[in-house]
């Protein structure tokens, strides 16, 4: 299983967009529909912020948003807030009942 | 409110076992896939285990394959990983995490040192 590749920092200033993406193969991102987001604060656990490409937990701002397009996911972060400055998580089903990870975004509010 | 509460991390030396527990409460655990991921010290996660809501299905990354066993007991609402011929490079944070392919739920992570 190897990683999904992410870039490993982004940044925005308040009020901007952010798109960080997650790139994998036609085994995992590609072949299925089963893409989630995680926000990781320091110090903290991971926080689930989208599931199945596209979908928010009650909870999580509609500021976040996902999507997907081939073997490369992305996760958007509109109207930055300072409190959206953490780490950002992929993940994809990858058959046979794996689940594989990104390498992780900083993500940087200027 | 969903509660995950892991516990038994600590240092252990190369070549031991350790088993962590996951203490569950706020749904009903039966019936939920549960499984552990790992975070090495500054670096990224890690899905190591998913265990099906019956107990029956158990599945593994392959980098611990064959040395970790993920089980759960119903009786007690918990969640288990016995870790044995640990290496230097099974030292993380192991999160305990309801779900499977999207993990909605975590708890705070245990930390487990394997050094001499």
């Amino acid at each position: 299983q190897s990683a999904l590749t992410q870039p490993p920092s982004a940044s925005g200033s308040p009020g901007q967009s952010v798109t960080i993406s997650c790139t994998g193969t036609s085994s995992d991102i590609g072949g299925y529909n089963y893409v989630s987001w995680y926000q990781q604060h320091p110090g903290k656990a991971p926080k689930l912020m989208i599931y199945e490409v596209s979908k928010r937990p009650s909870g999580v701002p509609d500021r976040f948003s996902g999507s997907k397009s081939g073997n490369t996911a992305s996760l958007t972060v509109s109207g930055l807030q300072a409190e959206d400055e953490a780490d950002y998580y992929c993940s994809s089903y990858a058959g046979s009942n794996k689940v594989v990870f990104g390498g992780g975004t900083k993500l940087t509010v200027l | 409110e969903v509660q995950l509460l892991e516990s038994g991390g600590g240092l252990v030396q190369p070549g031991g076992s350790l088993r962590l527990s996951c203490a569950a409460s706020g749904f009903t655990f039966s019936s939920y896939i549960m499984s552990w991921v790992r975070q090495a010290p500054g670096k990224g996660l890690e899905w190591v285990s998913t265990i099906s809501g019956s107990g029956v299905r158990t599945y593994y990354a392959d980098s611990v394959k064959g040395r970790f066993t993920i089980s759960r007991d119903h009786s007690k609402n918990t969640l288990y990983l016995q870790m044995n011929s640990l290496r230097a490079d099974d030292t993380a944070v192991y999160y305990c995490a309801k779900g499977s392919s999207s993990l909605d739920s975590w708890g705070q992570g245990t930390l487990v040192t394997v050094s001499s």
